[in-house]
């Protein structure tokens, strides 16, 4: 089946630092992707919509220039977290539509392991 | 804003016993898909619903899906320790479009 690689699975930084999250379709292309943002013991919050080769679909309230996501390739999108603040910390967790259930018009997704992001 | 919203947020039950998840959600859907998360994991799909179909079955899973009261129901039969995990329901307009996650229910399987 289809597999998702996300790198790293734990990143600390300080303050004021940018973090870059890696999320890899192993053996699939992946034109689309999805980066979710999930609270402790919270849901999952869509935070925008990959497109490869073009710009990112933000949902509302995200900050685009404070979450810089990058899909210059079909195997590989980046979320990079920029000057990183103690309220970024969060688990963030990336997603890619499985391509074979997407012909058949259901959008099932495979999910990274997911990065938690500590900023002290 | 979340879809889905799920019922009961967290649940407690023996090893062997059914278990039940209930998930309400807003708007019209083209499917409804169930997820579960391992602490401190990502998400692995379970079932998948369209939304022309009443019942599924999947192993010890089974999937109800009533489109006139929005609303969507999770079983786990015979219920093992290894159930035990965070289960969310997700629902989309098909084909590349956003999946949107309920609130989820934390299933906890005694042995």
């Amino acid at each position: 089946g289809a597999v998702v690689s996300q790198h790293p699975s734990r990143v600390i930084c300080k303050s004021g630092t940018s973090v870059k999250i890696e999320c890899r379709s192993l053996d699939f292309q992946a034109t689309t992707m999805f980066w979710y943002r999930q609270f402790p013991k919270k849901s999952l919050m869509l935070m925008a919509t990959s497109n490869e080769g073009s710009k990112a679909t933000y949902e509302q309230g995200v900050e685009k220039d404070k979450f810089l996501i990058n899909h210059a390739s079909l195997t590989l999108s980046t979320l990079t977290v920029t000057s990183a603040h103690p309220e970024d910390s969060s688990f963030y967790i990336c997603s890619a539509s499985d391509p074979g259930q997407g012909r058949s018009g259901a959008n099932v997704l495979t999910f990274g392991a997911g990065s938690r992001l500590t900023v002290l | 804003s979340q879809q889905g919203e799920e019922d009961p947020q967290a649940l407690s039950i023996q090893e062997g016993e059914n278990a039940t998840m209930n998930c309400s959600y807003k708007t019209s859907i083209n499917n409804l898909q169930w997820y579960r998360q391992n602490s401190g994991r990502g998400l692995v799909h379970l079932i998948l619903i369209r939304s022309n179909e009443r019942e599924k079955h999947s192993g010890r899973l089974r999937v109800t899906l009533d489109t006139s009261k929005k609303s969507s129901s999770l079983l786990i039969t015979a219920s093992r320790a290894a159930d035990t995990a965070s289960y969310f329901c997700a629902t989309s307009k098909g084909g590349y479009q956003k999946v949107t996650f309920g609130t989820g229910t934390k299933l906890q399987v005694i042995p």
